[in-house]
């Protein structure tokens, strides 16, 4: 299975900044997503995050909120922008390797703490 | 559309006691159903999966899950518990051409002495 590496792996922002965070993967991966995972609750996925074109969000997620690049088959980043208290979450990275679809593998994700 | 409904969300039980926690999925097209579990302060980690094939799936540390395909359900078993074994576990269910995963709110199983 595929290995992730998610950066940073924790920050506490101020309110009102946005945090970038990286996912690169060890491999060329077709199918690349973001979740949250909401203090005490399961993981909602955000976006799929497309190579070459704009990722497809999910409902109750824009854009402009959580920006998401895609440059490669490796790596992708997930902005939160304009935070408040409300985006403190773990935001996790996962992706399936091609032609694996039990290979779902998820990063060890990012806890975010808004203040 | 696809969810995932875990039915209890939180499980106390006795060191070697038995557990079972309860998934019940919907979907309108054929699934794959995983179950993941999560240590306190780690990451998410496949413990087992059904994509096809026998109902009966096992993870290598004891615990097991069957597809009912009837009850649309794929509950997680294991005869005997550890204290190790406290964790958060996550039904997922992912079905048709997206590969998109929907989990369940979870359920948190503590295991006392």
């Amino acid at each position: 299975s595929a290995v992730i590496s998610q950066k940073p792996s924790r920050d506490i922002c101020q309110r009102g900044t946005s945090l970038t965070i990286q996912c690169q993967v060890d491999s060329q991966v077709t199918m690349m997503f973001w979740y949250r995972q909401q203090p005490g609750q399961s993981l909602t996925l955000i976006a799929t995050a497309n190579q070459g074109s704009e990722a497809t969000y999910e409902s109750g997620f824009v854009i402009d909120k959580f920006p998401i690049s895609r440059p490669n088959l490796t790596f992708s980043t997930l902005t939160v922008s304009n935070m408040s208290p409300e985006d403190s979450s773990i935001y996790l990275c996962s992706v399936i390797p091609p032609g694996q679809i039990d290979g779902y593998t998820f990063g060890s994700g990012t806890r975010l703490t808004v203040v | 559309a696809q969810s995932v409904t875990q039915l209890d969300s939180q499980v106390p039980v006795f060191e070697e006691a038995p557990v079972e926690l309860r998934c019940n999925y919907s979907s309108s097209v054929s699934v794959y159903l995983f179950w993941y579990v999560q240590y306190p302060n780690q990451g998410l980690q496949l413990l087992l999966k059904y994509l096809s094939g026998s109902t009966l799936v096992e993870s290598i540390n004891g615990f097991e899950a069957e597809f009912n395909k009837s009850q649309t359900s794929f509950h997680l078993r294991k005869p005997s518990v550890h204290i190790s074994d406290t964790a958060e576990y996550f039904c997922a269910v992912s079905g048709g051409s997206n590969y998109k995963l929907t989990f369940g709110k979870g359920t948190l199983l503590t295991v006392n002495p």
